[in-house]
């Protein structure tokens, strides 16, 4: 079974530029979220998407942006890049917990994306 | 305000010396506690799910239990692959979302 898988890998960018980060779930996951990580902040949460509806969103100005497509597939939208915006951008899969199961939904990680804003 | 609090940081062991993680929280209407291990340059990997006060899990050298406010994850006699960042994160009722602690950080010397 592929795990999530996220493109690209690896990416450099200069202020004021956008970039457009994709992220392909697990296969039957309809619930992508979509994490920052830096070393001084740690794992931030940025959005959840489930059926194309983002059901929750964090603490990040509205130059963060993101959007599901049918097939669950996510991408996430950074614009007018800041330097502060270098970071590890991490997109998780999970399978939303059926009536009366106990699961609750653990997070599947890809590989993530690493932006430099020079 | 909901809350994920990890200590210690960081964490230095000789091959063999066990000890534990601590994971503390705040958040309203629990609906699992998960712990992560994350690997550098990786995406953090599931470990276990933890669902009400007093359950545990096994998984090899590592085992996790859950109290009303805190989780351990407890290391039995570590192996040098075992160095690793450990993620603790919560989910909670109606949030549709995971929130994270800043990790611990642990090294294992051979």
């Amino acid at each position: 079974k592929a795990g999530v898988t996220q493109t690209p890998r690896y990416l450099i960018k200069t202020r004021g530029q956008q970039v457009t980060l994709s992220c392909s779930p697990i296969s039957g996951h309809r619930s992508v979220s979509w994490y920052q990580q830096t070393p001084g902040q740690g794992l931030q949460f940025l959005f959840e998407y489930f059926s194309e509806t983002q059901r929750n969103k964090g603490n990040f100005p509205g130059r963060f942006s993101g959007r599901q497509f049918s097939n669950s597939r996510s991408e996430m939208n950074v614009s007018t890049l800041e330097l502060g915006d270098s970071a590890l951008y991490l997109c998780a899969s999970s399978l939303e917990p059926s009536s009366g199961s106990s699961r609750t939904g653990e997070l599947f990680f890809g590989e993530g994306s690493r932006l430099t804003v020079l | 305000e909901d809350q994920v609090t990890q200590s210690p940081e960081a964490l230095r062991l000789q091959e063999g010396e066990s000890s534990s993680l601590n994971c503390s929280y705040t958040v309203s209407g629990l609906r699992g506690l998960f712990w992560y291990r994350q690997d550098p340059g990786k995406g953090p990997e599931f470990l276990f799910t933890l669902y009400s006060a007093g359950e545990e899990k096994e998984k090899e050298r590592l085992k996790a239990t859950l109290t009303k406010k805190e989780s351990f994850l407890h290391i039995t006699a570590p192996k040098p692959e075992d160095s690793a960042t450990y993620l603790c994160a919560v989910a909670y009722t109606g949030g549709f979302k995971t929130i994270f602690g800043a990790g611990t950080r642990l090294f294992v010397k051979a």
